[in-house]
């Protein structure tokens, strides 16, 4: 089975630019979620899609993050304009239900410079 | 109060030390819980759920505390291929949506 994937794995991009990072969960898995680590600091919740749905999105930080998850497949999470502060890991991790943990993608290594 | 809070660390320990993290979390009514192990640069991976009664898996056993809002993790006989990060993750409001604390990390050393 594959597990769930994240592209890019590494993203490097000015200040100002916009970045889109992909997440396909695992196949059958309704739940998809993600969250954020910057430099020193927990993983964060950044919002949860059941299926096409945003179930909850009270991690995005600002208007700049925008997530969409067209007929509850992949998800995107697009970031624009990019700042400094968003540099970070984005984790993408899905569950096929509301119970049990989740299983993580690998990540997207995103730096703004 | 932070939703869910570690054991700073870093905890630097012997082969074949005991080990114990605690991780506390901040909303009484929360059902569920979990321990992740992060390696370095890797993505979190599932080490084992805390159930009610505590439960056990080899060397590693959880407990959960619902009367003092905390579960712990011990790690027994400590081998060099557990050194990572150890990651306690809540299901702070019992929505799914999994809360997670800063990272306790591990060196155990020969």
């Amino acid at each position: 089975e594959a597990g769930v994937t994240q592209f890019p794995s590494h993203s490097v991009i000015e200040k100002g630019q916009t970045v889109t990072l992909r997440c396909d969960p695992i196949s059958g898995h309704d739940n998809l979620y993600w969250y954020r680590r910057v430099m020193g600091k927990e993983i964060k919740f950044l919002l949860h899609f059941v299926k096409e749905s945003k179930q909850d999105e009270s991690g995005m930080p600002n208007n700049r993050f925008l997530a969409e998850r067209t007929g509850g497949t992949y998800s995107t999470l697009k970031v624009q304009p990019a700042e400094l502060e968003d540099s970070g890991v984005y984790f993408c991790a899905s569950s096929p239900g509301v119970r049990g943990g989740y299983t993580f993608g690998s990540g997207t290594r995103l730096t703004v410079v | 109060r932070k939703e869910v809070e570690q054991d700073p660390g870093p905890f630097n320990v012997p082969e074949g030390a005991t080990v114990a993290f605690n991780c506390t979390y901040s909303n009484s009514a929360s059902q569920s819980f979990f321990w992740y192990r992060q390696d370095c640069r890797k993505e979190p991976k599932l080490l084992m759920s805390v159930y009610s009664s505590g439960n056990e898996d080899g060397r590693f056993t959880a407990q959960l505390n619902r009367a003092s809002q905390y579960i712990s993790l011990l790690i027994r006989d400590s081998k060099l291929s557990d050194s990572a990060t150890y990651l306690c993750v809540v299901n702070l409001y019992n929505n799914n949506d999994m809360r997670f604390g800063a990272g306790t990390r591990l060196t155990v050393k020969p």
